[in-house]
C-alpha cells in the first residue's frame, strides 16, 4: 500500500509541554516525507521535510527524523506555544509520478 | 505577491447551480492540484495537471471539470451542485512531479444551501 497513518486527535496540551505527533508510512522505496501545518481559516503550509533516511527536518522549533527502519517521521517540539494551535498533516511523496499522500491530520490545541 | 491565489474565498449557492473556482500561481511551477477538505479536515486529491496536461484524475463525479488554460492557472468548474459538495477546496502547486513540496492557496469554502 501507499498510505500515511498519523496519530488521531484532537490533542490538547498546556503551554510549554512537549509535543509528539506520530506518523508512519507504507511505501516501496524511499519517498520524501513532509509535515504541513494548517492554521485556522488558512491553507496548508510546509512546516518541514526530509528527503532521505536519517535526515532531520526542522523549523520553528519543530523536528522530525526520517526513520527508514521504523518507517516513521514523528513530529516533535520541546515546548509548545498557544500560537502552535493548528492541524498538522504528515505526508509523503510517491516514489515515481505525481501522487502525494496525506495523513488524516491531527488537531492540536495549546492552552495557556 | 500571493504565491497561490484562489477566488472566491467564500461561495454560497443553491443546490443545482453551476459554479467555478479559479486558481493562479505566480511561482513558475509546472504542476497544479485541486484538493477537497471535508469537515473533519480529511484532505482528498481530486485532480493534478502538469504543464496543462491532466495527470491525476481521482474518483470524482464528472460534474467536476478542471481546466488549465496555461500552466499558471487551474480552474475548477462544478455542475449541478449537491449538498455533499459543501467543503473547502484547495488549490496547490509544485515545481514538478516527484518529491517536491506543494504550495497551497488559502482555500475556497463552498456552502450549498
Amino acid at each position: 500500500g501507499n498510505s500515511v497513518t498519523q496519530m488521531e486527535g484532537p490533542v490538547t496540551l498546556s503551554e510549554e509541554a512537549f509535543l509528539t505527533i506520530n506518523c508512519t508510512y507504507t511505501a516501496t522505496g524511499y519517498p520524501s516525507l513532509f509535515w504541513y501545518v494548517q492554521y485556522p481559516g488558512e491553507g496548508l503550509q510546509l512546516l518541514l521535510k526530509a528527503t532521505k533516511a536519517d535526515d532531520k527536518g526542522s523549523n520553528k522549533g519543530f523536528e522530525a527524523t526520517y526513520r527508514k527502519e521504523t518507517t516513521s517521521f514523528h513530529l516533535e517540539k520541546g515546548s509548545v506555544q498557544v500560537s502552535d494551535s493548528a492541524v498538522y498533516f504528515c505526508a509523503r511523496s510517491a516514489n515515481t509520478g505525481n501522487q502525494f499522500y496525506f495523513g488524516t491530520g491531527t488537531s492540536l490545541t495549546v492552552i495557556p | 505577491d500571493t504565491a497561490v491565489s484562489q477566488t472566491p474565498k467564500y461561495l454560497v449557492t443553491q443546490m443545482g447551480n453551476d459554479k467555478s473556482i479559479k486558481c493562479e500561481q505566480n511561482l513558475g511551477h509546472d504542476t497544479m492540484y485541486w484538493y477537497k477538505q471535508d469537515s473533519k479536515k480529511f484532505l482528498k486529491i481530486m485532480f493534478s495537471y502538469n504543464n496543462k496536461e491532466l495527470i491525476i484524475n481521482e474518483t470524482v463525479p464528472n460534474r467536476f471539470s478542471p481546466k488549465s488554460p496555461d500552466k499558471a492557472h487551474l480552474n475548477l468548474h462544478i455542475n449541478s451542485l449537491e449538498l455533499g459538495d459543501s467543503a473547502v477546496y484547495f488549490c496547490a502547486s509544485s515545481p514538478g512531479t516527484g518529491g517536491f513540496s506543494q504550495h497551497f492557496g488559502d482555500g475556497t469554502r463552498l456552502s450549498i444551501l
